[in-house]
């Protein structure tokens, strides 16, 4: 079956740095997305890594290993803004997406 | 950026009616939308697939007779959601693809149902 893993919830502080893991067994590779949803909203894009190594985007980056079928999600100077659920998804070999079931951040002053 | 758009935001309606919400591609062509259910502090639950022209897939456990799609065109997908019960009270939400190379899937904003 497919499978994408990651912790339910995490905790930080304001200003600190979070890595959020995700680890997934599909069928196939195409490709994972990260995506942030705040509560009552859909979701929104954050990353998209396709092949191995790290992508930086201002306070965000996202890392991926595709040989331990693995990625992280760095976020840098954390805001209270950040507080959200973060979404892994793989794009499996029918370019469909699985969705993992989201991590909960809770930032604290 | 490819935007999507999604009516009503909120929506309260009675058991037993049904209740029509549109999913709309503004700036590009979605040649497939997905329609997503969200119950409280759950994760996105994909219910189906649609593909302009053709019928839905639907996931399993997912009644296509109680959930109707439509993908009439490339700008627009409908989901209603008919003889709607308490149970059914949930956050819809919509997204579209464009096709092509390019996969990633944007969203709309979510409709918030609430069943009396």
């Amino acid at each position: 079956g497919q499978n994408i893993d990651q912790p339910t919830e995490m905790t930080a502080t304001e200003g600190a740095i979070v890595q959020i893991n995700c680890t997934y067994q599909t069928s196939g590779f195409n490709g994972l997305f990260w995506y942030q949803q705040h509560a009552g909203e859909a979701p929104t894009f954050l990353s998209y890594n396709v092949l191995d190594g790290l992508e930086e985007k201002g306070r965000f980056s996202s890392f991926l290993s595709r040989s331990k079928g693995y990625s992280y999600l760095l976020l840098k100077e954390l805001q209270m803004k950040d507080s959200a659920s973060y979404l892994c998804a793989v794009l499996d070999s029918n370019y469909q997406l699985i969705w993992g079931a989201g991590t909960k951040l809770i930032i604290k002053p | 950026g490819a935007v999507v758009s999604q009516h009503p935001s909120r929506v309260i309606c009675k058991s037993g009616t049904s209740v029509k919400i549109e999913c709309r591609s503004l700036d590009f062509q979605a040649t497939t939308m997905f329609w997503y259910r969200q119950f409280p502090k759950q994760s996105l639950m994909l219910m189906a697939t649609s593909n302009e022209g053709s019928k839905a897939t639907y996931e399993q456990g997912v009644e296509k007779d109680k959930f109707l799609i439509n993908h009439a065109s490339l700008t627009l997908s409908t989901l209603t959601v008919t003889s709607a019960h308490p149970e059914d009270s949930s956050f819809y939400i919509c997204s579209a693809r464009a096709g092509g190379n390019d996969y990633e899937q944007y969203f709309g904003p979510g409709t918030r149902l609430t069943v009396t």
